[in-house]
């Protein structure tokens, strides 16, 4: 049972322009959202996060939406750089302790 | 401060074989978890450990275990080695603050396993 989804496995777009990454959830237990990001070779690295009482959430270039009715967030990357290709992972927490619940992640490139 | 540290970085075994991965977490983080990451399949929790139990557990076979120390390092082993256990793994730790919610983890860069 997948409770957090990506559907996009890839996403390619230009520098400078929008990258959205999108991510579905089923758990409605779910209280806070995080996004973290992967390099090859590295661990995955936070980057920005949000409780359920908000809506939305920005840092530096970096903004998440959450739509609690729709169990929906998504990560708004603006303007994206080459430097921000790698895999996203869109994870869940607040119902048990040590854990989250994390997608199958999201390969993004951004071409030059 | 030093990050999450995980030794090795790499591992070859045969199916049939066990082993066992090191983590040692950012220091004051008592709180120590596990992920497995295969294509297509995310991060898969294993399991998470805080002052030395185990207090939560994903739906791995009990092939995988784990265990923390007193220094709140931890170890992982998997028995028996299937083909299918060959990916990458990684460990994280967090300030526990009494509460589950806004939790973050800190990785490591993870062992790399293969399964031959």
């Amino acid at each position: 049972d997948q409770q957090v989804k990506q559907n996009s496995p890839s996403l390619s777009v230009q520098e400078g322009r929008i990258s959205i990454l999108n991510c579905d959830y089923t758990n409605s237990m779910f209280d806070y959202f995080l996004w973290y990001k992967k390099y090859p070779a590295e661990g995955p690295t936070f980057l920005i996060s949000i409780s359920s009482i908000k809506d939305k959430n920005e840092d530096g270039r970096f903004t998440v939406f959450l739509n609690k009715s729709a169990k929906h967030l998504s990560l708004h990357i603006v303007p994206s750089q080459p430097g921000d290709s790698a895999v996203y992972f869109c994870g869940a927490g607040g119902t048990s302790y040590g854990k989250l619940t994390f997608g199958q992640g999201t390969i993004l490139t951004v071409h030059p | 401060k030093a990050g999450v540290t995980q030794t090795p970085r790499y591992l070859i075994k045969t199916r049939g074989q066990q082993v066992t991965l090191s983590c040692s977490p950012i220091s004051g983080h008592r709180s120590v978890s596990w992920y497995q990451q295969t294509p297509g399949q995310g991060l898969q929790f294993l399991f998470e450990y805080f002052s030395e139990t185990q207090r939560n557990k994903g739906n791995f076979p009990g092939r995988f275990s784990g265990r923390q120390f007193s220094n709140s390092r931890s170890e992982m082993n998997v028995s028996t080695l299937e083909l299918g256990d060959s990916a990458l793994y990684l460990c994280a730790s967090s300030l526990w603050q009494g509460a589950a919610t806004n939790e973050k983890l800190f990785f490591g860069s993870g062992t790399q396993l293969s399964v031959l």
